[in-house]
């Protein structure tokens, strides 16, 4: 199967904790990118990567972090230093940074 | 940075209508691609198109970079059009970051 998988779907963590959810894919795709959504908003951009061992910030990288060891997987971890990390996240692949975006269905976290 | 405004926020049309969404950008861009965001909160994508116009079925979309607005056109729409449109662009000084609309949000009544 080809494609964009995230997981875990829904995901609950205590306050304080950090977390990573994982985002893999096959496609052979060299960017990847990790977007925040907030209810009823659109999406922003926390992380990018164009290529394997380099990744960059975007408009919200505060209390994030991101890692691209292997071409198939951008997984992100949410510091404790996020302050309010509620929200559903999504993931996208794309050839190459100026190409279409592919996203994965996405990763829903509650901070109890 | 770049504003990325679409309009209208909110729409309810009748199985079978036509629409016209539209998405403002403030500033020059590299691309700009149109989303669909279904109910359970699958984007897919519907066009990249920085410039020009596209077909696809009963979507259509057209950009023009030098006035810096794109439309997309649904026509004889369907319930299962219902979701969230989401414009988003990549600013031509922007370090290849993308930047999203806020959306339009469809409802199409059987």
């Amino acid at each position: 199967d080809g494609g964009i998988t995230q997981s875990p779907k829904y995901l609950f963590r205590k306050e304080g904790q950090n977390v990573t959810l994982s985002c893999e894919q096959n496609l052979n795709h060299d960017a990847m990118y990790w977007y925040r959504q907030d209810p009823g908003q659109g999406l922003r951009l926390i992380y990018y990567s164009q290529i394997v061992n380099d990744f960059q910030k975007g408009d919200i990288a505060e209390g994030y972090s991101v890692s691209r060891e292997k071409k198939e997987s951008f997984p992100l971890t949410v510091t404790s230093a996020q302050k309010n990390p509620t929200a559903f996240y999504l993931c996208a692949t794309g050839l190459a940074h100026t190409d279409t975006q592919y996203f994965g269905p996405g990763t829903r976290l509650t901070v109890l | 940075g770049i504003q990325v405004e679409q309009s209208p926020p909110d729409l309810i049309l009748q199985e079978g209508a036509n629409s016209t969404l539209r998405c403002n950008f403030s500033d020059s861009v590299n691309n700009l691609q149109w989303f669909h965001q279904n109910p359970w909160g699958q984007l897919i994508n519907l066009f990249y198109i920085p410039s020009g116009t596209k077909q696809n079925g009963r979507l259509s979309a057209t950009t023009v970079a030098t006035e810096r607005y794109s439309l997309l056109y649904i026509s004889s729409s369907q319930t299962t059009d219902s979701g969230v449109y989401f414009c988003a662009v990549e600013h031509s000084t922007g370090g290849f970051k993308t930047i999203f609309g806020a959306g339009t949000r469809l409802f199409v009544k059987a």
